[in-house]
């Protein structure tokens, strides 16, 4: 079956101007990720949906940050007045996860994810 | 804040040669996870260990876990070039949420 998609693959911006990265989950997980990766570092959370609502937005860097996600499914990351330092790879993720109690496992299927430079 | 530290950082080894991992985290967790990325995209789940088990096996993969030292550890045997790629633990807790170390970077030479 299809796995996590991203668009686009690659994004190039200038300094100041709004994105919006897409992420279409497995069908059927209800939980999805958002992950920042800075040039050989660490995968940095971002936010995390259950469902439409999220319940940890924890890691999102600063208020020019916001992420959606509607009917369950597609999410949309999107960062307003771009600045240089928001020039990293964005991964999405999802997962099945019940919402109850912690899942037995929880693993999460990545995708490609998009590649925004911003100059 | 990330959780799990693994190390070393870099890995460089002989294609033949196992490869082990290490991975230390600070807080109780519900399972561990490792996960492999490819020249900086997607991540691409290995081997998920629950926290009431020690070791676990897939393929070539042999992973540990010991709860008391809160470290886990990666060994691939008989190691390909195929296998260079980064390499993260994801230690999972109370809820969904997995947080990632920095990576270790492995090169096989063949």
């Amino acid at each position: 079956g299809a796995g996590v998609s991203q668009s686009p693959s690659n994004k190039v911006t200038e300094k100041g101007k709004d994105v919006e990265l897409r992420c279409d989950p497995i069908s059927g997980h209800t939980a999805l990720y958002w992950y920042r990766q800075s040039l050989g570092q660490g995968l940095e959370f971002l936010i995390y949906f259950q469902g439409n609502s999220a319940p940890d937005k924890s890691g999102l860097p600063s208020d020019r940050f916001s992420a959606e996600r509607t009917g369950g499914s597609v999410s949309t990351l999107t960062i307003q007045r771009t600045q240089q330092e928001d020039s990293a790879v964005y991964l999405c993720a999802s997962s099945y996860s019940s919402g109850g109690p912690p899942p037995p496992t929880n693993t999460q299927y990545f995708g490609p994810g998009t590649r925004l430079t911003v100059l | 804040s990330q959780q799990g530290e693994e190390d070393p950082q870099a890995l460089s080894i002989q294609e033949g040669e196992n490869a082990t991992m290490n991975c230390s985290y600070k807080t109780s967790i519900n399972n561990l996870q490792w996960y492999r990325q490819n020249s900086g995209r997607g991540l691409v789940h290995l081997i998920l260990i629950r926290s009431n088990e020690r070791e676990k096996h897939s393929g070539r993969l042999r992973v540990t876990l010991d709860t008391s030292k809160k470290s886990s550890s990666l060994l691939i045997t008989a190691s390909r070039a195929a296998d260079t790629a980064s390499y993260f633990c994801a230690t999972a807790g109370a809820n969904s949420k997995l947080t990632f170390g920095k990576g270790i970077t492995l090169s096989v030479r063949p």
